[in-house]
């Protein structure tokens, strides 16, 4: 079964910094991975995917992950925190074969301190 | 443009009430799917379908119905709720083995 774990259920940071979230697949065959980020009172907005092209992958609001088949991984960066990216993040896998069905992490919540 | 069209979008129940949370969307995809959103726990399937008369389970199914008899609508029923199901729930439809997915705005339920 598809699994995806989300080390840290909080993450603060200082503006400014480096924000680094962490996600990490379980499966035999690499999945489609995502990464959604809800703000308060929101719905899900994707922030981006990997779809085995490029494992380097940028997404919006400066937001890139790098996808590491041989740590079975999928971090989410971004250079430099602004408050407003202040939310919950989460992240996603997507089998290849079987049912079209999205299985989430736990989320993370990030905060941004001043 | 409304893509996937969720309702109602607060409702308040009373344990043992049933209801029905609708779902449309408008985009043909045949692959639609309930989730439910708890704190901690990130969001869980509850049931899916992969098109027109054809519905699964999730993760969570228990103590919800689901039925797909035209592709664009996918409604979920409570049929007995219990203060374990107060949740947000959203319906998503799907393309492409989730690289496309089209939320919808989301349901807070609460059960008393």
């Amino acid at each position: 079964a598809q699994s995806v774990t989300q080390l840290g259920s909080h993450v603060s940071v200082s503006e400014g910094a480096l924000v680094l979230l962490r996600c990490n697949y379980s499966s035999s065959v690499p999945p489609y991975l995502f990464w959604y980020v809800q703000y308060p009172n929101q719905g899900l907005q994707l922030l981006l995917k990997y779809t085995s092209a490029a494992t380097l992958v940028k997404g919006i609001n400066g937001f890139e992950a790098e996808f590491k088949k041989s740590e079975t991984s999928f971090h989410l960066t971004k250079p430099s925190a602004h408050m407003s990216d202040a939310a919950e993040y989460f992240c996603a896998v997507s089998p290849k074969t079987g049912a079209n069905n999205l299985f989430f992490g736990t989320g993370t919540r990030l905060t941004v301190i001043p | 443009n409304a893509g996937v069209t969720q309702t109602p979008k607060f409702q308040v129940l009373k344990t043992g009430q049933s209801m029905t949370l609708q779902c449309a969307q408008d985009m043909n995809h045949e692959y639609m799917s309930w989730y439910r959103q708890d704190p901690g726990m990130g969001l869980r399937l509850i049931h899916y379908s992969v098109g027109a008369g054809i519905t699964d389970q999730g993760e969570v199914p228990n103590g919800y119905n689901v039925s797909r008899s035209t592709t664009e609508d996918f409604p979920l029923r409570l049929l007995s709720a219990a203060p374990s199901q107060t949740s947000v729930y959203f319906c998503v439809a799907l393309g492409d083995y989730g690289t496309e997915a089209f939320f919808g705005q989301g349901t807070r339920l609460t059960v008393v």
